[in-house]
């Protein structure tokens, strides 16, 4: 039972411009989300989370959306930078449901 | 601020054999928990305490996972026997509070059971 769902493997995009990853979840029971960075051989890195009392929370060039109504959300990189390639995980969890929930993962590769 | 510390980094066994990992969580978080990553997969969690008590194990395999908490700090897992399948990363991760909050990994231990 696969409750969070990152459904593309992979995202390629030039640098300078706009990469977008999503993901979607299926639990009602969560109401806090992240996003986490994973280079090879490290631990995934925090990058950022929504409250589900959001729709929007922006650092720096990270900015994450949050549609409750349609169980979605979305990292927004702007501008996209080389070192921005990595894997991003997308989590969920809550303040009545405990764990973290992972997507499976989607390869960024932002080219020069 | 020291982040959260794993040992070993790398452990090749055989299978039916056992191996332990061990864990030491950033000071002052009181929930830690074991993830399991599968080669192209998420992690997977395996098991959460909250001090030293456990708040979840639905998804370990307790046949021949087990896990232990002593004194609300560090943390060991332990696996025997070892079966292929269970070649992964095991990455430890530690949070401040049990719910609502980012949780902070290690580097993880890479297992591979030949």
């Amino acid at each position: 039972d696969q409750q969070v769902k990152q459904n593309s493997p992979s995202l390629s995009v030039q640098e300078g411009r706009i990469s977008i990853l999503n993901c979607d979840y299926t639990n009602s029971m969560f109401d806090y989300f992240l996003w986490y960075k994973k280079y090879p051989a490290e631990g995934p890195t925090f990058l950022i989370s929504i409250s589900s009392i959001k729709d929007k929370n922006e650092d720096g060039r990270f900015t994450v959306f949050l549609n409750k109504s349609a169980k979605h959300l979305s990292l927004h990189i702007v501008p996209s930078q080389p070192g921005d390639s990595a894997v991003y995980f997308c989590a969920a969890g809550g303040t009545s449901y405990g764990k973290l929930t992972f997507g499976q993962g989607t390869i960024l590769t932002v080219h020069p | 601020e020291a982040g959260v510390a794993q040992s070993p980094r790398y452990k090749i066994i055989e299978k039916r054999q056992s191996v332990a990992f061990w864990c030491n969580p950033i000071s002052g978080h009181a929930t830690l928990y074991w993830y399991q990553q599968i080669l192209g997969q998420g992690p997977k969690l395996l098991i959460q305490f909250q001090n030293n008590g456990v708040v979840d194990d639905s998804q370990l395999p307790k046949d021949r996972f087990s896990a232990e908490r002593l004194k609300g700090v560090d943390s060991t897992l332990k696996i025997q026997p070892a079966k292929l399948e269970d070649s992964a990363v095991y990455l430890c991760a530690s949070s401040l509070h049990q719910r609502g909050n980012e949780a902070f990994f290690g580097q993880g231990t890479r297992l591979t059971v030949v």
